[in-house]
């Protein structure tokens, strides 16, 4: 497609329920990265994908989230039993480039409430 | 660990006004990018500095960066409505993280 895309674009999930969000990267885009964003926040950094591989998932809060892109394209973030504090946008971005050294292009997010 | 400083938080300016932002590192940065956020919307791309005191122009915005590559800045000449937003600086490290400031929200007073 022309742009990363991001589904759901809002997703209301009850405390406890597991939650999947999927991204689509630009074809080709070597890097992929996760972000969380909260309402008046900057993007807090989560994890990195550079093609299939995992580079840095230093960010991710806690084991309740798990990232995957097993065949280095769709990218899904997955945060099992979920708690109101995960409530905030999921942005994803991709580059051309690694490593953080070109341009990002990010997808529309997907804004996760937890009732 | 290391941070991005993003000041001022907010700016608010008369139509018309000027509006700058500025980022610090407490380390040296190889690259410093910038994005711009709409309401609702999600940051687009603006522009990349790599050189040490590089200056880069788009219209009326003005990007620079430090000597030290610690620093840099976005200023805005004559603001127009249709420069709302917030305005993040995101800095790579030695480690190829990307660091991003907090961002600061440009509002246009009416």
């Amino acid at each position: 497609g022309a742009g990363v895309s991001q589904s759901p674009r809002y997703k209301v999930a009850k405390r406890g329920q597991d939650v999947a969000l999927r991204c689509d990267p630009i074809s080709g885009h070597v890097s992929l990265f996760w972000y969380q964003q909260a309402l008046g926040q900057g993007p807090e950094f989560l994890t990195y994908f550079q093609n299939e591989a995992q580079l840095d998932k230093s960010g991710l809060p806690s084991d309740r989230f798990f990232a995957e892109r097993p065949e280095g394209s769709v990218s899904t973030l997955k945060i099992q039993r979920t708690q109101q504090e995960d409530s905030a946008v999921y942005l994803c971005a991709s580059s051309r480039s690694g490593m953080g050294t070109g341009e990002l292009f990010f997808g529309e997010g997907s804004r996760l409430t937890v009732l | 660990g290391q941070q991005v400083m993003q000041i001022p938080q907010y700016q608010h300016v008369q139509e018309g006004e000027d509006f700058t932002t500025y980022c610090n590192s407490s380390t040296t940065l190889s690259n410093i990018q910038w994005y711009k956020q709409r309401p609702g919307g999600h940051p687009v791309f603006l522009i990349q500095l790599v050189k040490s005191g590089e200056v880069k122009k788009q219209k009326r915005l003005t990007f620079q960066f430090g000597e030290a590559k610690k620093n840099s800045s976005l200023h805005i000449t004559a603001t127009q409505t249709t420069d709302v937003g917030t305005y993040f600086c995101a800095g790579l490290d030695s480690n190829y993280q990307l660091i991003w400031g907090a961002g600061t929200k440009l509002i246009i007073k009416p």
